[in-house]
């Protein structure tokens, strides 16, 4: 299957600062990317969707101001969590749809990254 | 409002068991059907999916059952193993449109 990476697996920060969360597509171009929140045994909580070159589309209830989203490149998007505060603690997880062939369609996600603020 | 509906919500089941996790969904429009499974602190992975056109995908123990006019579709996972124990999530999404939607998903315990 395609990979997607990741970076970083964990991070523990300071409240009040920022956290830049990487995700790549290595072996296919992805015009969408999606970008999840998962608490501990829930499911998957959709937060945002970005597309290249166009301004991400945030789900109801998530602030577009504090989770920026930046999606470069076909094989780069990358979320910031500003000002972080404990609250905003948890899993985040990328995923990203191949556009172009052998995986076309496709949805392949990253391997997460849990974000400890304290 | 759910878009796929997934139960249940937890199985326990002996080892060289069949595991089966159902899914169903309203809107017809879909047509892609994945199945997605996560261990604790790793990202979901894309495991088997459907389309439509075919009642039935197996790919080595595990095995979609698809269900067109009852709009439901199941996992199966055969000869159930320890390393098998994860939460398996089914998904949906339309072929031109741009979201996937998840079921909530099915934390699977198989015991030895």
């Amino acid at each position: 299957g395609a990979v997607v990476s990741q970076h970083p697996s964990w991070v523990i920060c300071k409240s009040g600062t920022s956290v830049k969360i990487e995700c790549r597509s290595l072996d296919f171009q992805a015009t969408t990317m999606f970008w999840y929140r998962q608490f501990p045994k829930q499911s998957l909580m959709l937060m945002a969707t970005s597309n290249e070159g166009s301004k991400a589309t945030y789900e109801q209830g998530v602030e577009k101001d504090k989770f920026l989203i930046n999606h470069a490149s076909l094989t780069l998007s990358t979320l910031t969590v500003t000002s972080a505060h404990p609250e905003d603690s948890s899993f985040y997880i990328c995923s990203a749809r191949a556009a172009d062939s052998p995986f076309y369609e496709k949805l392949f996600f990253g391997s997460g990254t849990q974000l400890s603020v304290l | 409002q759910q878009q796929v509906k997934q139960s249940p919500q937890s199985l326990i089941v002996q080892k060289g068991g069949i595991s089966i996790i159902n899914c169903a969904y309203e809107n017809t429009a879909f047509d892609y059907f994945p199945w997605y499974q996560q261990f604790p602190g790793k990202g979901p992975a894309l495991l088997i999916a459907i389309r439509p056109d075919v009642s039935e995908k197996k790919e080595g123990r595990f095995t979609i059952s698809f269900n067109k006019s009852a709009k439901q579709f199941s996992l199966h996972i055969m000869d159930s193993q320890p390393g098998d124990s994860a939460t398996y999530f089914c998904a949906a999404s339309y072929n031109t449109g741009n979201q996937f939607y998840f079921g909530t998903g099915t934390s699977l315990t198989v015991i030895p």
